[in-house]
């Protein structure tokens, strides 16, 4: 099973949206309705930041949300704060029972 | 609150083995599946095997099948990553995750704890 593909950079400036993209199969991001993504800032462990395509684990700012279409998930960051400067990663299960992440898009608010 | 840690890390030969063990609480550990999920240093997320809440069904990354094995004791509160035959590309730091029930993807993470495979 491939890794999905993101973007490996990004940028933003405050008050800004952004939007990361994250590509898979039909095996995949396209297969079922479980993407999730996550946030880890350096040294630290991930967190949680969208599960089952769009949805907020309860205390996630609802500045971030989710998407999918076809074989293509998003996550989208709006009123960029400097806070939110960090790798995002997205994963999806597949058809063979096992996880996959993409490689992570790292995020720099200008 | 969810609490994970994990222990067992540390720097071990190629071939040899290794055991992680992760404690759980603040929650329902007997009914919550578990799984480890490692990141090599300075690359992305990998995740590497799943065990559910009564380890009747266990799932692996193909890079470590037949080298690694997942377990639980829940009378503990723990559960473990067997790792034999290591390689240096196990090297890693090793999250335990609690599975978010139904939605298959990875509600809350410990700390981790490294593993350097090197002669």
């Amino acid at each position: 099973q491939s890794a999905l593909t993101q973007p490996a950079s990004m940028s933003g400036s405050p008050g800004q949206s952004i939007t990361i993209f994250c590509s898979g199969t039909s095996n995949d991001i396209g297969y079922y309705n479980y993407v999730s993504w996550y946030q880890q800032h350096p040294g630290k462990a991930p967190k949680l930041m969208i599960y089952d395509v769009t949805d907020r684990p309860s205390g996630v700012s609802n500045r971030f949300s989710g998407s999918k279409s076809v074989n293509t998930a998003s996550l989208t960051i709006s009123g960029l704060q400097a806070e939110d400067e960090a790798n995002y990663y997205c994963s999806s299960f597949t058809t063979t029972n096992t996880w996959v992440f993409g490689g992570g898009t790292k995020l720099t608010v200008l | 609150q969810v609490q994970l840690v994990e222990s067992g890390g540390g720097v071990v030969q190629p071939g040899r083995s290794l055991r992680l063990s992760c404690g759980a609480s603040g929650f329902n550990f007997r009914s919550s599946a578990m799984h480890w999920v490692r990141q090599a240093p300075g690359k992305g997320l990998e995740w590497v095997a799943h065990i559910n809440h009564d380890s009747t069904s266990v799932l692996y990354i193909e890079s470590v099948k037949g080298r690694f094995s997942i377990s639980r004791d829940d009378s503990k509160n723990t559960v473990y990553l067997q790792m034999d035959s290591l390689r240096g590309e196990d090297t890693a730091m090793y999250y335990c995750t609690k599975d978010l029930s139904k939605h298959w993807s990875f509600e809350s993470w410990g700390q981790g704890t490294l593993v350097i495979v090197s002669s």
